[in-house]
C-alpha cells in the first residue's frame, strides 16, 4: 500500500524567505505526482503536476521536483509572502491506479 | 478559469439520517471522485465514477454510501444512515480523459453528523 509521508509538519519563516517542503512516498511505481494547498476550512487548488517521466516543474515561485527511485519529491516556494500561508498537500497516483494517495500535508505560516 | 462546485456547503445531519451531497464538475470532464478529510487527518479516497458507473472504490465505500449521476451535470454521493464517524469534509473532483491531466477540487461539503 502507498504511504505518503510530508516533513515538517508545520513551518513558520519571516516574510522573503526561501524554503523547502519535502514529500516522500513508499512505492516507486507512481504515474505522477501532484502538489495542492489548501487553506483553512477550504478545497484542494492545484498548483503543480509532476509526470513519473519529468525531473521538474516550476509555476512563478514554485519548484517542485521528483525522484522518483528514492520516492520524494521537494517543493521550492522562492520569496515567500505572507499570502502563501496555507496547509500543502503531496498526493501520488500510483501507476495503473486511479485515485490519489495523500499526505497528511505541512502548514506553512509566512510572518510578515 | 472552470470550476467544480459543491452545494451545500456545511450540512448537519442527525445519526441515522440519509444525506445527499452534490457537485457539479467541470463541464467536458470524464472522471468523477469524491474524497473525504476528517478533522486532522488524512484527505483519503472513496470513490471514482466514469462511463456512468463506479470504476474504483475504497473499503471506506461500504454499503451505506452510493453515487450517481442523474443527469448530464450533477454528481451525488449519499449516506444513507449517517453515523457519527462520518462526520467529515467531503470533496468532490473531476478530470478529463487523460491520465496525466491534473485533478481538479471542489471547495467541499462541512458534514456533521450528531
Amino acid at each position: 500500500k502507498q504511504e505518503v509521508t510530508q516533513i515538517p509538519a508545520a513551518l513558520s519563516v519571516p516574510e522573503g524567505e526561501n524554503l523547502v517542503l519535502n514529500c516522500s512516498f513508499t512505492d516507486s511505481a507512481i504515474y505522477n505526482l501532484q502538489w495542492f494547498r489548501q487553506d483553512p476550512g477550504k478545497g484542494l487548488t492545484s498548483l503543480l503536476l509532476i509526470q513519473s517521466s519529468q525531473r521538474e516543474q516550476t509555476s512563478g515561485r514554485l519548484n517542485a521536483s521528483l525522484d522518483k527511485s528514492s520516492g520524494r519529491s521537494t517543493l521550492y516556494i522562492a520569496a515567500s509572502q505572507p499570502g502563501d500561508s496555507a496547509t500543502y498537500l503531496c498526493a501520488v497516483r500510483r501507476t495503473g491506479a486511479n485515485n490519489l494517495f495523500f499526505g497528511t500535508g505541512t502548514r506553512l505560516t509566512v510572518i510578515p | 478559469e472552470p470550476e467544480v462546485t459543491q452545494t451545500p456547503s456545511h450540512q448537519v445531519t442527525q445519526m441515522g439520517q440519509e444525506v445527499i451531497l452534490r457537485c457539479v464538475p467541470i463541464s467536458n470532464h470524464l472522471y468523477f471522485y469524491w474524497y473525504r478529510q476528517i478533522l486532522g487527518q488524512k484527505v483519503e479516497f472513496l470513490v471514482s465514477f466514469y462511463n456512468n458507473e463506479i470504476s474504483e472504490k475504497s473499503e471506506i465505500f461500504d454499503d451505506q454510501f452510493s453515487v450517481e449521476r442523474p443527469d448530464g451535470s450533477n454528481f451525488t454521493l449519499k449516506i444513507r444512515s449517517t453515523k457519527l464517524e462520518d462526520s467529515a469534509m467531503y470533496f468532490c473532483a473531476s478530470r478529463p480523459a487523460d491520465l496525466a491531466e491534473k485533478l481538479f477540487f471542489g471547495s467541499g461539503t462541512q458534514l456533521s453528523v450528531l
